[in-house]
């Protein structure tokens, strides 16, 4: 079964421009997590969706945003970027069901900005 | 102060000896823990994951959950090379994605190196 793909690997932009990051979950995973890797922050959660509808949401101005589609695919958008938006962005499927749900991330893009 | 606090080292270590990792946390809603591996470049893996308190052992590794010090460890015995890695801890309140304001909270992480 394939993982969580993430495209692209590697995105460079400059400040005030706006970015479109996309995410693929293992087949038959319907949640979908956005978390924002950071050396200073460490791992922050951005969103989760779930069946195309935003069921939770992190601490994170306006400027990012998300949306999922029919297929559980997902995209998330992050406008007029900032010098310290460059962090690795990863994504997280999950199968919903009883217990733990493990999440599976992908590889994440790396986003800097110039 | 942070919600989750791990001390992010590095931390070295000869190969075959025992290492311990450790998060502390401040919310009381926490129910389920975890602790994720992280290899350079890629996305986190789950190593393993504990309810409130208690131990749980899977092979070479052990979690152990202090619900009253809220205090977390990871155990490693026998560390191997390929054990080098970052190590993360994460946190919710609920099992699943389905709860009312789900989310992973992490530590920063530990990097972890383990030398031949």
């Amino acid at each position: 079964k394939a993982g969580v793909t993430q495209t692209p690997r590697y995105l460079i932009k400059t400040r005030g421009q706006q970015v479109t990051l996309s995410c693929s979950p293992i087949s038959g995973h319907r949640s979908v997590s956005w978390y924002q890797q950071t050396p200073g922050q460490g791992l922050q959660f951005l969103f989760e969706y779930f069946s195309e509808t935003q069921r939770n949401k992190g601490n994170f101005p306006g400027r990012f945003s998300g949306r999922q589609f029919s297929n559980s695919r997902s995209e998330m958008n992050v406008s007029t970027l900032e010098l310290g938006d460059s962090a690795l962005y990863l994504c997280a499927s999950s199968l919903e069901g009883t217990g733990v749900n493990e999440q599976f991330f992908g590889p994440g893009t790396r986003l800097t900005v110039l | 102060q942070k919600e989750v606090e791990q001390d992010p080292g590095p931390l070295s270590v000869p190969e075959g000896a025992i290492v311990s990792l450790n998060c502390t946390y401040s919310n009381s809603a926490f129910q389920y823990f975890m602790w994720y591996r992280q290899y350079s470049r890629k996305g986190p893996e789950l190593l393993m994951y504990t309810y409130s308190s208690g131990n749980k052992e899977d092979g070479r590794f052990t979690a152990q959950v202090d619900k009253s010090s809220k205090y977390i460890s990871l155990f490693i015995r026998d560390s191997q090379p390929s054990d080098s890695a970052t190590y993360l801890c994460a946190m919710s309140p609920f099992a699943n994605s389905g709860g009312s304001n789900y989310k992973l909270t992490f530590g920063k992480g530990t990097l972890l190196t383990v030398n031949p």
